[in-house]
């Protein structure tokens, strides 16, 4: 079954310091998403990509946050300067349409750890 | 807000029995649907049921609708020790141009073999 790859499976960086984290989707998939799960909190919406350009995000994807599809696979998410807030489980997620009739296939997350 | 919030926050039941689950969200919403999370892991789209429906099945899960209440249910029929994990309902709003997922906090179930 077609699987959304996430890399790494856990990062751990310094505050002030730029991650990237990367996400392969599904490769007819059209629609791309981030979403991010603080620990014992809910799952947050950041932002979807839609046709090279962010179609919605969230009053957390501030300017610190910017997504890039920089080739036919691979979708990603960079932190600029992170904080220890943004400590957090990202999950990115894909679908075929805008509005998935089967839902939304996530990937398996990475762990970002801010030290 | 549109949020789901499910409960129990924490179920724990024997192999063999049902698990129900309930959501309630705030806002209309163009469909709701649930993922299951094992610990530490992804999630996993399980059901998804539209507006203009009022129960769906597929295998031993069942979920109903309810839009008057703004709820919704997840029963799990002949619970197994696999089914252990998070369950999470997430809706999505009816207002035009989102499509983002707003989920609950979830119910931990722990099915004791």
């Amino acid at each position: 079954e077609p699987e959304v790859t996430q890399t790494p499976s856990h990062q751990v960086t310094q505050m002030g310091q730029e991650v990237i984290l990367r996400c392969v989707p599904i490769s007819n998939h059209l629609y791309f998403y981030w979403y991010r799960q603080i620990l014992g909190q809910k799952v947050e919406f950041l932002v979807s990509f839609y046709n090279n350009e962010i179609s919605e995000k969230s009053e957390i994807f501030d300017d610190q946050f910017s997504v890039e599809r920089p080739d036919g696979s691979n979708f990603t998410l960079k932190i600029r300067s992170t904080k220890l807030e943004d400590s957090a489980m990202y999950f990115c997620a894909s679908s075929e349409e805008r509005a998935p009739l089967y839902g939304y296939t996530f990937g398996s997350g990475t762990r970002l750890t801010v030290v | 807000s549109q949020q789901g919030e499910e409960d129990p926050q924490a179920l724990s039941i024997q192999e063999g029995e049902n698990a129900t689950m309930n959501c309630s969200y705030k806002t209309s919403i163009n469909n709701l649907q649930w993922y299951r999370q094992n610990s530490g892991r992804g999630l996993v789209h399980l059901i998804l049921i539209r507006s203009n429906e009022r129960e769906k099945h597929s295998g031993r899960l069942r979920v109903t609708l309810d839009t008057s209440k703004k709820s919704s249910s997840l029963l799990i029929t002949a619970s197994r020790a696999a089914d252990t994990a998070s369950y999470f309902c997430a809706t999505v709003f009816s207002g035009a141009g989102s499509y983002q997922l707003t989920f609950g906090k979830g119910t931990k179930l722990s099915v004791i073999p």
